[in-house]
């Protein structure tokens, strides 16, 4: 139980373009999804919580007009990367927790990104 | 200021031998404990958690760790590595308040040699 995916597993863009990954819970309802970025050889990094029908909350540093997130229903959240940059290119995580259990975290097998 | 840390960024072990993955946090107040595996190019797995209750937890593959809350440390061990346990381990903590904002240690790979 509590499996999360994600699609898709990699993607490669050219520089300028928009990137939508999306990240759902296969067997459970989310209340709340979260999305991390990890670059290598590094920990996660949190960039910004977000619950069902509600704006999501961006951690300090994180821009929220490069990295939209989408929470529509409870089994599915998106991540738009807007106009990519090579910079913007790291490994991508999301994960969801639900209510009765939300001190734990699933988590998502991740996107890899390559901006060209 | 409230952190974790985790010891050695990179851990050798002989199959067959004692793994230990050390992890402490800065807190006065205990956190909800973690340990997650993750191996190369995949996403994080839960091996196990600390909320409440007993201090020793048993998770999965073999792994315990122990809450100690007079050296507020949470480490990982198993008494027998295998091959397949070499990857890289993280620590995390939810801590009082947080509301399950999860602070990732910067993680420990696992080198296990035949």
């Amino acid at each position: 139980g509590a499996v999360v995916s994600q699609h898709p597993s990699w993607v490669i863009c050219k520089s300028g373009t928009s990137v939508k990954i999306e990240c759902r819970s296969l067997d459970f309802q989310a209340t709340t999804m979260f999305w991390y970025r990890q670059f290598p050889k590094q920990s996660l990094m949190l960039m910004a919580t977000s619950n069902e029908g509600s704006k999501a909350t961006y951690e300090q540093g994180v821009e929220k007009d490069k990295f939209l997130i989408n929470h529509a229903s409870l089994t599915l959240s998106t991540l738009t990367v807007t106009s990519a940059h090579p910079e913007d290119s790291s490994f991508y995580i999301c994960s969801a927790s639900f209510t009765g259990a939300t001190d734990t975290q699933y988590f998502g097998p991740g996107t890899r990104l390559t901006v060209l | 200021a409230q952190s974790v840390t985790q010891l050695g960024s990179h851990v050798s072990v002989s199959e067959g031998a004692l793994v230990l993955l050390r992890c402490n946090y800065s807190s006065s107040v205990p956190p909800y404990l973690f340990w997650y595996v993750q191996y190369p190019n995949q996403g994080l797995q839960l091996l196990l958690k600390y909320t409440t209750g007993a201090t020793l937890v048993k998770g999965i593959n073999g792994f315990e760790a122990e809450f100690k809350k007079s050296e507020t440390s949470f480490h990982l061990t198993k008494p027998s590595a295998h091959m397949s346990d070499a990857a890289e381990y993280f620590c995390a903590v939810i801590f009082s308040g947080g509301y399950q904002k999860v602070t990732f240690g910067t993680g420990t790979k696992l080198q296990v040699i035949p």
